[in-house]
């Protein structure tokens, strides 16, 4: 079965200082891995995801995420903090041998201090 | 529609009455799926429809919990018996087909507490 790892809580960061939240996966497959981004009280939005191609995946709200089959990771990056990214962020697998089922980590709360 | 929508979005119920979660997909999407999101449990999977497929129900915690979708749209989570442990974020989302790559698009939610 898929799994996610997000092994931070929380994250905490300066403003205008660069941004990374951490995920690791398992999957038996070929992973297909998505992240989303849930402000309080809302919905969760895709911000981006890695099925092939290209390491490294660029998304919304300058986001990206780099792809590294060896160490099994696809961490979230920004270069540059808002206090407006302040959200809990949620990394998600899905196993390319058709299992209907996407596995979200249990979310990092980043919190951007002005 | 534009977005996954979801109602009612905010919902409070006795412990042991009924509830009916409403889904309205994305148009033109044929997967859908719901998700718990709770305190303690992160987001957990509970049901998946694909076109006329037989859903996935794997998920669903117990007998109480059933869901149905109906003419290939909208999708209804019921919940019997509700208890206080029910209390939780029901998430709806879409993808365009089942395939593993599709993005999934959730909505907004549906607040249920159970007092």
């Amino acid at each position: 079965a898929q799994s996610v790892a997000q092994p931070e809580d929380q994250v905490n960061v300066a403003e205008g200082n660069p941004l990374t939240v951490k995920c690791t996966y398992s999957v038996s497959g070929n992973p297909y891995l998505f992240w989303y981004v849930q402000y309080p009280n809302r919905g969760l939005q895709f911000l981006l995801k890695y099925i092939t191609g290209d390491n490294l995946v660029k998304g919304s709200y300058g986001f990206e995420a780099e792809f590294n089959k060896s160490q099994t990771s696809f961490h979230l990056k920004k270069p540059s903090a808002l206090v407006s990214d302040s959200a809990l962020y949620f990394c998600a697998v899905r196993d390319s041998g058709g299992n209907n089922r996407l596995a979200f980590g249990k979310g990092n709360q980043v919190v951007v201090i002005p | 529609g534009a977005g996954v929508s979801q109602s009612p979005s905010n919902k409070v119920t006795e412990k042991g009455k009924d509830v009916e979660l409403r889904c309205d997909p994305i148009s033109g999407h044929t997967a859908l799926y719901w998700y718990r999101q709770s305190l303690g449990q992160g987001l957990e999977f509970l049901i998946y429809f694909q076109g006329n497929s037989a859903p996935d129900k794997s998920g669903l915690p117990s007998d109480r919990f059933s869901a149905e979708r109906t003419g290939g749209s909208v999708s209804t989570l019921t919940i019997q018996r509700t208890q206080q442990e029910d209390s939780a974020v029901y998430l709806c989302a879409s993808s365009r087909t089942g395939l593993t790559g599709n993005t999934i698009y959730f909505g907004e939610g549906s607040w249920l507490t159970v007092v």
